[in-house]
């Protein structure tokens, strides 16, 4: 069970390029979240999904968006990507029902020059 | 709105002293609260949820609903304890979790 990965690790983008950062998860579980973690801030709610085909945004969604084509990846896409969105990226997993622990990923350090 | 507040951005204290990481939530319905810990370049993971009422590492958290809060407490910290701990939320339904900004525990020998 490699639980959840994320790819890749690490990232350093120019202004104005794309990227894609894939999360996966191998237990099966509906929902599936993005995050930014920044200091001082905390983590934000990107976008999240709670099943296969559906998304939704979260607290700070502009500039990125997502897909959910398969239940156990969730993508999430910079088309334009800006030195504000210099972050770690988690992204996490949840089984649905019940008081179930929310696993993260190891995270993603993105810099954006 | 749901909020989660953690008034102290970094708590530091000797080692063998207590400690005690504030947690303040708002929120009308009855929420599950969790403590994620972050270790230094690690993932996110579950310290403990209010619901389970256990101890882990020797931290505990109560939920007083009457002050809203969700203190993180334990007797005697230890080195290993330094790391970034989120109090989180959950409204009822699987929705998604809200978390407050963060204390940086450091843990001075």
């Amino acid at each position: 069970n490699a639980g959840v990965t994320q790819t890749p690790k690490f990232r350093v983008l120019k202004t104005g390029q794309s990227m894609t950062l894939l999360c996966a998860q191998d237990m099966n579980h509906e929902y599936m979240y993005w995050y930014r973690q920044d200091p001082g801030m905390g983590l934000r709610l990107i976008h999240y999904s709670v099943g296969e085909g559906t998304t939704a945004k979260g607290e700070v969604p502009d500039g990125y968006n997502v897909s959910r084509l398969k239940k156990q990846n969730f993508l999430l896409g910079l088309e334009s990507a800006a030195p504000s969105q210099t972050s770690v990226y988690f992204c996490a997993s949840l089984l649905a029902g019940g008081y179930n622990e929310q696993f993260f990923g190891p995270g993603t350090r993105l810099t954006v020059l | 709105a749901q909020r989660v507040t953690q008034p102290e951005k970094l708590l530091s204290v000797f080692k063998g002293a207590p400690v005690e990481l504030k947690c303040n939530y708002s929120y009308s319905g009855s929420p599950e609260l969790f403590w994620y810990v972050q270790y230094s370049r690690q993932r996110l993971q579950l310290l403990l949820r209010h619901i389970s009422r256990e101890s882990i590492k020797g931290f505990t958290a109560d939920l007083n609903k009457g002050e809203t809060s969700f203190h993180l407490k334990k007797p005697f910290a230890q080195e290993e304890d330094s790391a970034m701990y989120y109090c989180a939320l959950k409204r009822v339904g699987n929705t998604p979790l809200v978390f407050g900004k963060g204390t940086r525990l450091s843990v001075i020998a």
